[in-house]
């Protein structure tokens, strides 16, 4: 069955850059079928789409976020990664990582999330 | 950016009660519009697609309505497991935005 499963520091200094890392297990990130997503829900509020990236590199990201946020795609370990990067105490969030199909792009996968606090 | 609006943030409802969660997008999002539940510590779950098309192995008890700017998600004969937080997601353009949320409790 299809499983995500984010990883990455639970705290980060302002000003640095956040690494997460979303592990695949049960689908291909190298298929041209899917979106590789990230969301993210900061405390008391809702979701916020970051972005996704696809097989290829490709990349569509939120505007609200593009001058500082990377994704990318790692096929050789079956895994995509984000980078957020002058990171302010507005970036603390639970992060999710899921998978978007493509055409009609639900969301069809999610992880469970993974908590980052930034604080110094 | 589509503004989802979705209403009512909470709900208390025994079980085998019908329950209605509605969200209204702020343009015509054409029917890219999918629910999801969410259970505490868990990521969010797949109900609904395309306004109206059931996710594979989700319980026909959940369906959904709607088409340009407002859509509505029913359950019929609440379970017990159903308790959780729903909420709406428009793919229809980007930036992708969600609704607040609506927390259904199980009595």
């Amino acid at each position: 069955q299809v499983q995500l499963q984010e990883s990455g520091p639970g705290l980060v200094k302002p000003a640095e850059t956040l690494s997460l890392i979303c592990t695949v297990s049960g689908s291909s990130v190298s298929v041209s079928q899917y979106y590789w997503t990230w969301i993210r829900q900061p405390p008391g509020k809702g979701l916020e789409w970051i972005g996704y990236t696809y097989y290829n590199g490709d990349t569509k990201y939120n505007p609200s976020f593009k001058s500082r946020v990377t994704l990318s795609v790692d096929t050789s370990k079956n895994q995509f990664s984000l980078k957020l990067r002058s990171l302010t105490s507005a970036d603390t969030a639970v992060y999710y990582c899921a998978r978007a199909v493509v055409g009609a792009k639900r969301l069809d996968y999610w992880g469970q999330g993974t908590r980052v606090a930034v604080s110094s | 950016d589509i503004q989802m609006t979705q209403s009512p943030s909470s709900l208390s409802a025994s079980v085998g009660d019908r329950v209605t969660i509605t969200c209204r997008a702020s343009h015509d999002i054409s029917d890219s519009l999918a629910w999801y539940q969410q259970k505490p510590g868990k990521g969010p779950k797949l109900l609904l697609f395309g306004a109206s098309r059931l996710e594979s192995g989700v319980p026909s008890r959940f369906s959904g309505s709607g088409s340009g700017t407002d859509y509505t998600l029913t359950i019929t004969g609440l379970q017990p497991e159903d308790f959780g937080t729903y909420f709406c997601h428009q793919y229809y353009s980007t930036p992708q935005t969600f609704g607040q949320g609506s927390q259904v409790e199980v009595k």
